[in-house]
């Protein structure tokens, strides 16, 4: 079975811009988690959905969005950028949310 | 509202065995999860336990006590590879994933 991608592996924004990350799914998994990570403040939760539903949410401000589509596949949104959403994010795919994760290399952003 | 501790970082030596602790403060538990990374790579699924006692799997085991919310990751026979940091993690309510800051072991040889 393939892995769980992520597009694309590396982003360069200014503050301001707006940001779509994409996550595909291992074959089968329905649930789709995201996470930041910062050296400073580890892995940080921001949402999961599935079957089209975001179930769970972090406590990220509301720029940070995100969607998933009927084959699973997901894409996060980020507004507004600002320097401290710098980080790499990570996307997870589960059969469900209290099963085994599986992660994606990442996306890894820097907000100039 | 949900904590989870570990080490800041540890140093063993090849060959040896390493224990990593992690403890908890959670409702509604559902399960809790050791995650492998390397630096500059994404987490890798180790184990999962849900119910007391210790769960075995080649060189790595996991424990855990949901009475004492407590749970621990013990390597053996060390090897350089093994060089990572260890993150804890908690299913908890809504099924949600909260992870420990991670445990930075390094093997000396």
């Amino acid at each position: 079975k393939a892995g769980v991608t992520q597009t694309p592996r590396y982003l360069i924004k200014t503050r301001g811009q707006q940001v779509t990350l994409s996550c595909s799914p291992i074959s089968g998994h329905r649930s789709v988690s995201w996470y930041q990570q910062t050296p400073g403040q580890g892995l940080q939760f921001l949402f999961e959905y599935f079957s089209e539903t975001q179930r769970n949410k972090g406590n990220f401000p509301g720029r940070f969005s995100g969607r998933q589509f009927s084959n699973s596949r997901s894409e996060m949104n980020v507004s507004t950028l600002e320097l401290g959403d710098s980080a790499l994010y990570l996307c997870a795919s589960s059969l469900d949310s209290d099963r085994a994760q599986y992660f994606g290399p990442g996306t890894r952003l820097t907000v100039l | 509202g949900q904590n989870i501790d570990q080490p800041t970082e540890m140093t063993a030596t090849e060959g040896a065995i390493v224990q990593i602790n992690c403890t908890y403060q959670t409702s509604g538990f559902n399960g809790l999860f050791w995650y492998q990374q390397h630096a500059g790579e994404a987490p890798t699924f180790l184990s999962y336990n849900v119910l007391d006692g210790l769960e075995e799997k080649g060189r790595f085991s996991s424990f855990l006590s949901r009475s004492k919310g407590y749970s621990y990751l013990l390597l053996k026979e060390l090897q350089m590879k093994d060089s990572a940091s260890y993150l804890c993690a908690v299913s908890s309510g809504r099924r949600a994933l909260t992870f420990g800051s991670g445990t930075r072991l390094q093997v000396q040889p």
